[in-house]
């Protein structure tokens, strides 16, 4: 079935690092892929999205490009900031079906 | 505009006993998804309904049912609540256009605690 890998966190950095968090998926056909952010105590936030190969998605200084030979969607920043601590999970859907899968989350924390 | 809301935000209750949470979509958006995150993890796929009919169930016992109503609300219903249950229930909505990357937009949960 399908499926979503991300980086085992915690991650802690610090201010103005550069982030990665990397995520490779299992799925058939061509699925959507998405990074949500879930901060302390919500629900969840639509980061980015792509729908095909090598579109990128980008918001808030974020991005990730969707890479089908390698079926990654890694999300990348530049220069992070204490507000980006949070929760961030990867996440995907098959055309046509209903459910999102995702991965477990890799929490982040930046320190100042 | 309004984005999804749910309702109640906590709910405390023991086992055995049945819950119904609630949800409103986005203005517009005729699909609604819900999920179950339990902490530490991922949130899981339960149930989605499009025009009050089920369209997709994810592996969840018959405990958990859900209908929407035609203002496209949606109520979810656990009875006999286990311990297990104890999660943050999410509701979701989209505009179902039926264009690939269709996307989810996430309501605040329901923090569901079961003792």
């Amino acid at each position: 079935g399908d499926s979503v890998t991300q980086m085992e966190g915690p991650v802690t950095l610090s201010e103005e690092a550069f982030l990665t968090i990397n995520c490779t998926y299992t799925a058939t056909g061509y699925p959507s892929l998405f990074w949500y952010v879930q901060y302390p105590g919500e629900g969840l936030q639509l980061l980015l999205k792509a729908t095909k190969a090598d579109d990128k998605g980008s918001n808030k200084g974020f991005e990730a490009t969707y890479r089908k030979e390698t079926t990654s969607f890694h999300l990348e920043k530049g220069s992070v900031q204490v507000s980006d601590s949070a929760v961030y999970f990867c996440a995907l859907i098959r055309r046509g079906a209903q459910k999102l899968v995702f991965g477990q989350g890799t929490r982040l924390t930046i320190n100042p | 505009d309004a984005g999804v809301t749910q309702s109640p935000t906590h709910l405390i209750k023991t086992r055995g006993q049945q819950v119904t949470l609630r949800c409103s979509p986005i203005s517009g958006h005729k699909s609604v998804s819900w999920y179950q995150q339990v902490l530490g993890q991922g949130p899981q796929f339960i149930f989605q309904y499009y025009e009050k009919e089920e369209r997709g169930r994810g592996n969840f016992p018959d405990r958990f049912s859900a209908r929407q109503f035609p203002n496209y609300s949606s109520e979810l219903n656990v009875n006999a609540l286990l311990l297990g249950d104890s999660a943050l229930y999410l509701c979701a909505s989209s505009p179902d256009t039926g264009q690939a990357g269709d996307t989810q937009y996430f309501g605040p949960g329901t923090r569901l605690t079961v003792l």
